[in-house]
């Protein structure tokens, strides 16, 4: 359905800092998940993925971890920098045929990192 | 990483006419395309998703005669917005998909009815 989502939850770090953005997926058939940084007036940017049989998955600067019991994703930052704020959201989807299918996105978090 | 073209990325247009968003995959063939309504401070709204060849299958609630969508060849698809209206209003992304991949987006294309 449609996400309310008015007052998107915030978290403001200062630059260097380490960041933690966290998600709750909703279907506990979802075998795959991605994470994604908006811009304000742009499209979603894809930045780390993860599938169901694995726990954690690390990129450039980026770590992605997935606990399955509780249905919890989180993003985690290294050294956040001003480059960094945007509006982070999580999306799920379920693998099946040849494509993995439509995405459903949580809510997201508006990511502010000050000098 | 794959590059996914929206145009026009900005349209404003008067009551009662029509718009059209062409969403073009530039480096990759698209098996799947996406499109998406966001209203601002809130997250993706799936609309409808698409594939070459054959009728976009759409989300409930969203009206196929009002957002006709094209989905041509393996690199492009359009979304055209019919008989528009103030309440359409809104940004529009949409995603290309190849198979087994990653949803890559478009960079949104803001519409505003007046």
């Amino acid at each position: 359905g449609e996400s309310v989502g008015l007052h998107l939850p915030t978290l403001s770090v200062q630059e260097g800092d380490n960041s933690i953005i966290n998600c709750a997926y909703s279907n506990s058939a979802s075998d795959y998940f991605i994470w994604y940084k908006q811009e304000s007036g742009k499209g979603p940017q894809f930045i780390i993925d993860i599938r169901s049989n694995m726990d954690k998955r690390q990129g450039q600067r980026v770590t992605v971890l997935l606990n399955k019991t509780v249905k919890h994703l989180s993003l985690q930052i290294a050294a956040t920098q001003p480059g960094d704020s945007a509006v982070y959201f999580c999306a799920e989807a379920s693998a099946g045929g040849t494509s993995y299918g439509k995405l459903t996105f949580g809510q997201g978090t508006i990511l502010t990192v000050h000098p | 990483g794959a590059v996914v073209s929206q145009h026009p990325s900005w349209v404003i247009c008067k009551s009662g006419t029509s718009v059209k968003i062409e969403c073009r995959s530039l480096d990759f063939q698209a098996t799947t395309m996406f499109w998406y309504r966001q209203f601002p401070k809130q997250s993706l709204m799936l609309m409808a998703t698409s594939n070459e060849g054959s009728k976009a299958t759409y989300e409930q609630g969203v009206e196929k005669d009002k957002f006709l969508i094209n989905h041509a060849s393996l690199t492009l698809s359009t979304l055209t917005v019919t008989s528009a209206h103030p309440e359409d209003s809104s940004f529009y992304i949409c995603s290309a998909q190849a198979v087994k991949n990653i949803q890559y987006f478009g960079a949104g294309t803001r519409l505003s009815v007046l």
